[in-house]
């Protein structure tokens, strides 16, 4: 079955320091990735994805996220941690070939910055 | 977020009794989805759309119906609610089911079924 995990429900990360929210997939072929980040009671927010290419991908505010086909792994990355960082972040996936666009989401992980 | 509006953004309801939601987009966008966010689940498809009249089924759609009459106009249907229905309901839209097209949020909706 398509699945997907973030294994950490919290990350806890000083501001300035680097900050790494995961993320592992079991989906068939070579999915689609994608990161989204919810702010309270707001909806979710596009950060990026990967579709084919270099395996380091760059997005919005600062944020990164390393594709590894043999992990089968799509880590958040960010150099330094802001405290507007702090936020609900979740990691979506899609088959290549899925009709519909179809996302199948990870549970989220709480990320929180403190100064 | 992204010409995306939901109504209402609130709704207390009771125990069995309909509620529709509505999903709008000014994006004339093709493709229309319904999830729902709760708790250690992260968001779950309800049901999608992939053009005027055309809809399918997502993972949790059972209790649900969904109806699309217009491009811009995607509505969710619980036919009799049930207090497990309780959840903050999002509405997405793309552009295509292509892997290079994006799926955009719109606010939610919070359900409370009393």
């Amino acid at each position: 079955a398509q699945s997907v995990a973030q294994p950490e429900d919290q990350v806890n990360v000083a501001e300035g320091n680097p900050l790494t929210v995961k993320c592992t997939y079991s989906v068939s072929g070579n999915p689609y990735l994608f990161w989204y980040v919810q702010y309270p009671n707001r909806g979710l927010q596009f950060l990026l994805k990967y579709i084919t290419g270099d395996n380091l991908v760059k997005g919005s505010y600062g944020f990164e996220a390393e594709f590894n086909k043999s992990q089968t792994s799509f880590h958040l990355k960010k150099p330094s941690a802001l405290v507007s960082d702090s936020a609900l972040y979740f990691c979506a996936v899609r088959e290549r070939n899925n009709q519909g666009g179809k996302l199948i989401f990870g549970q989220g992980t709480e990320l929180s910055v403190k100064p | 977020d992204a010409g995306i509006t939901q109504s209402p953004r609130h709704k207390v309801t009771e125990t069995g009794t309909p509620v529709t939601l509505r999903c709008h987009q000014t994006e004339n966008h093709r493709y229309m989805y319904w999830y729902r966010q709760d708790p250690g689940h992260g968001l779950r498809l309800i049901h999608y759309s992939y053009g005027v009249k055309d809809t399918d089924k997502g993972e949790v759609s059972d209790g649900y119906s969904v109806s699309r009459s217009k491009t811009e106009d995607f509505l969710l249907t619980l036919e009799s609610a049930t207090s497990s229905q309780t959840s903050v309901y999002f509405c997405a839209i793309s552009g295509s089911a292509g892997g290079r097209e994006t799926q955009y949020f719109g606010p939610g909706t919070r359900l409370l079924v009393l």
